[in-house]
Parts: C-alpha cells; sequence; structure tokens
C-alpha cells in the first residue's frame, strides 16, 4: 500500500521568502510518480508538478520545483518567491507510474503568505 | 480553468436520497476519475472509467455507481444518501490511460459539493 505523509498542517510565510513543504511518502512499488497539487480556496485542485521515481533529475516548473531525496523517501515541494496567491492548501501525492493514476493524497498543507 | 466541467457546483439533499453528478472531460481526453474530499477521510480514489469502459476502483462504496458514455462525459451516481457522503466530488481527466503521468497529469474539475442534511 501506498502512504503519503505531510507533517506541516499549516505554514506562514513573509511575501517574496521561499518556502518549503514537506512530504514523505512510503511504497513497496518499484516505481511510482510523485506529485505536487495546490487547492486555492475557491476549491478546485490545480496540477502543479510530477516526479517519476526513475528521474534523475528534481523536476521544476517555473516557481515550483520538486526536491526528490529518494533514500529518505521525501518529495518536498520547493516555492521560490512567494507571492499573495499561492496562498492555498497543498497536497502531495503518489500513484504507480504504469495504470491508472489512483493517486493517494496526504492531508495537505495549508500555506498563507503574508504581505 | 482546466476545461473539466462539473455539474451541479452544489447539491443540497437529505438522507436517503439518491443524486447524479455529471463531469464532462478536457476536450480530446478519454480517461476520467472520480475522487471524494471529505473531512474526515481527505481525498479518495473512486473509480475511473477509460473511453467508456470501467478501468480501476479505489474506496468507492456499493451505493455508488458510474458510468462513462460515448461522447465521454461521466455521471456518479450515489444513492440511499447518509450524513457521511457529505462531501466535494471531483472529476478529473487525463489523455492517456497507458501514458506516464508527466505526460498525462490528471486534470481536475470544480467538484460538486454534495450536502446530505
Amino acid at each position: 500500500a501506498q502512504k503519503i505523509t505531510q507533517t506541516q498542517p499549516g505554514m506562514f510565510v513573509q511575501e517574496k521568502e521561499a518556502v518549503t513543504l514537506d512530504c514523505t511518502y512510503d511504497t513497496s512499488d518499484p516505481s511510482y510518480g510523485l506529485f505536487w497539487y495546490k487547492q486555492p480556496s475557491s476549491g478546485e485542485m490545480i496540477f502543479l508538478i510530477y516526479q517519476g521515481s526513475y528521474d534523475q533529475q528534481n523536476a521544476t516548473e517555473g516557481r515550483y520545483s520538486l526536491n526528490f531525496q529518494k533514500a529518505r523517501k521525501s518529495a518536498n515541494l520547493v516555492i521560490s518567491a512567494s507571492q499573495l496567491g499561492d496562498s492555498a492548501m497543498y497536497f502531495c501525492a503518489m500513484s504507480r507510474i504504469q495504470g491508472a493514476q489512483k493517486l493517494v493524497f496526504g492531508q495537505g498543507t495549508r500555506l498563507t503568505i503574508n504581505p | 480553468d482546466s476545461g473539466v466541467t462539473q455539474t451541479p457546483k452544489h447539491l443540497i439533499t437529505a438522507t436517503g436520497q439518491r443524486v447524479t453528478l455529471r463531469c464532462s472531460p478536457r476536450s480530446g481526453d478519454l480517461s476520467v476519475y472520480w475522487y471524494q474530499q471529505s473531512l474526515d477521510q481527505g481525498l479518495q480514489f473512486l473509480i475511473q472509467y477509460y473511453n467508456g469502459e470501467e478501468r480501476a476502483k479505489g474506496n468507492i462504496l456499493e451505493r455508488f455507481s458510474a458510468q462513462q458514455f460515448p461522447d465521454l462525459h461521466s455521471e456518479l451516481n450515489l444513492s440511499s444518501l447518509e450524513l457521511g457522503d457529505s462531501a466535494l466530488y471531483f472529476c478529473a481527466s487525463s489523455v492517456d490511460f497507458v501514458g506516464p503521468p508527466a505526460d498525462s497529469p490528471l486534470h481536475f474539475g470544480n467538484g460538486t459539493r454534495l450536502t446530505v442534511t
């Protein structure tokens, strides 16, 4: 079975600072994918970034980067130069690479950016 | 805008009733997924369809059923509703059933918020 743990229920950061959201995972699958989604107060789920377990380099998408440490089973999301619009719930998720994207989600971290 | 359309946005109904949630995937996407987000269970995968066929099942109750129609829209039917079924129900779509997630990440709709009273 797969499991995602997000240990930070809430985080408060000053605008323009970088922020790291923690995510650890557990799985017995040899290959897997790790995802981060953003859920603003309006409710929609927005895909941010993906990392495959066999990818050699950490994924980056604009201001988002995924700090993947396989030995530690961690997949932290780093947001550089935070903006007020980054305030939202952030979910880490994982799935097997092959087959259906049956995402297993963590409990989420509520990020608040202060001006 | 993800391109995934879910209707209705809000639904309020009584215990014991039956409701139908509708989802139109992004243009070109063949796979449709249903997820439930509740306060106590968090986000859970319910079921997946690909081009009209059920392909994967998660923690979906027997009182719940889904289908995907020839035009690729999908419906999630919830019956004999209980207070605990109150949740935000998401539909998500992707291009390819077997493609790697990097090439076809799930795009979620805005959800249907179901309140059972």
